[in-house]
């Protein structure tokens, strides 16, 4: 069964770039919409945006103009990467793949999560 | 985009049946249908557990049922058991393209 793994760095500087991948395993990473979300003790669970394998994205308005996703299929990997970090942006980090194939579906995959730090 | 509001905690005994509700605006769960609603247990990743509005994935127990009047949708979970006991999210789609989360509920099995 198609399962995802979110990696990267735990602990980021303030003022930095936050970068994570998500590979997905068990299956193709094609034709699937996929979201980041995160999940912090103050903001609760917030969807940072979407990204469809064919490369369109959508950012939550929040976040845009700091935030960008992309696709690599030939690595069945998705990243993330989010730039000019404050403490607010410390949080549980999840990738989790859509209900079927549009933009409407709800998140039926998720990762398991990966704790992201903002500190000096 | 503001959270989609639910209430803090929600109680109940074994066996007895609890009701979760969540309230959007125009903008999210009174224009869309898309609402799900997300299980998750400590130190977990979230679950989902019902998807537009009153579907059950896969796998996913019958106690557990959604429904949506207006700006407002609800999670009942009937003849509550102990493995319930967990926070529970729900989420729509929204005007802005973005799914919004709720501020999400404690239910605690008593």
């Amino acid at each position: 069964q198609v399962q995802l793994q979110e990696s990267g760095p735990r602990l980021v500087k303030p003022s930095e770039t936050l970068s994570l991948s998500c590979t997905v395993s068990g299956g193709s990473i094609n034709s699937y919409y996929y979201s980041w979300i995160r999940q912090s003790a103050g903001k609760g669970l917030e969807c940072i945006g979407r990204i469809h394998t064919s490369g369109s994205t959508i950012y939550n308005p929040s976040l845009t103009g700091r935030v960008t996703m992309s696709v690599d299929s030939s690595k069945n990997q998705l990243s993330l990467k989010l730039t000019s970090v404050t403490a607010a942006d410390t949080a549980v980090y999840y990738c989790a793949r859509l209900v079927g194939d549009t933009k409407f579906g709800a998140f039926g995959i998720w990762g398991q999560g990966t704790m992201v730090t903002v500190s000096s | 985009q503001s959270a989609l509001t639910q209430p803090a905690s929600v109680s109940g005994s074994p066996g007895q049946s609890i009701t979760i509700s969540c309230t959007g605006t125009s903008s999210d769960i009174g224009t869309y249908n898309y609402v799900s609603w997300y299980q998750q247990h400590p130190g977990k990743a979230p679950k989902l557990i019902i998807y537009v509005v009153n579907n059950r994935p896969s796998g996913v127990s019958d106690r557990f049922s959604g429904s949506k009047s207006g700006n407002t949708a609800s999670l009942t979970i009937s003849g509550l058991q102990a493995e319930d006991e967990a926070d529970y999210y729900c989420n729509s789609y929204a005007s802005t393209n973005i799914r919004v989360f709720g501020t999400g509920t404690k239910v605690t099995v008593l």
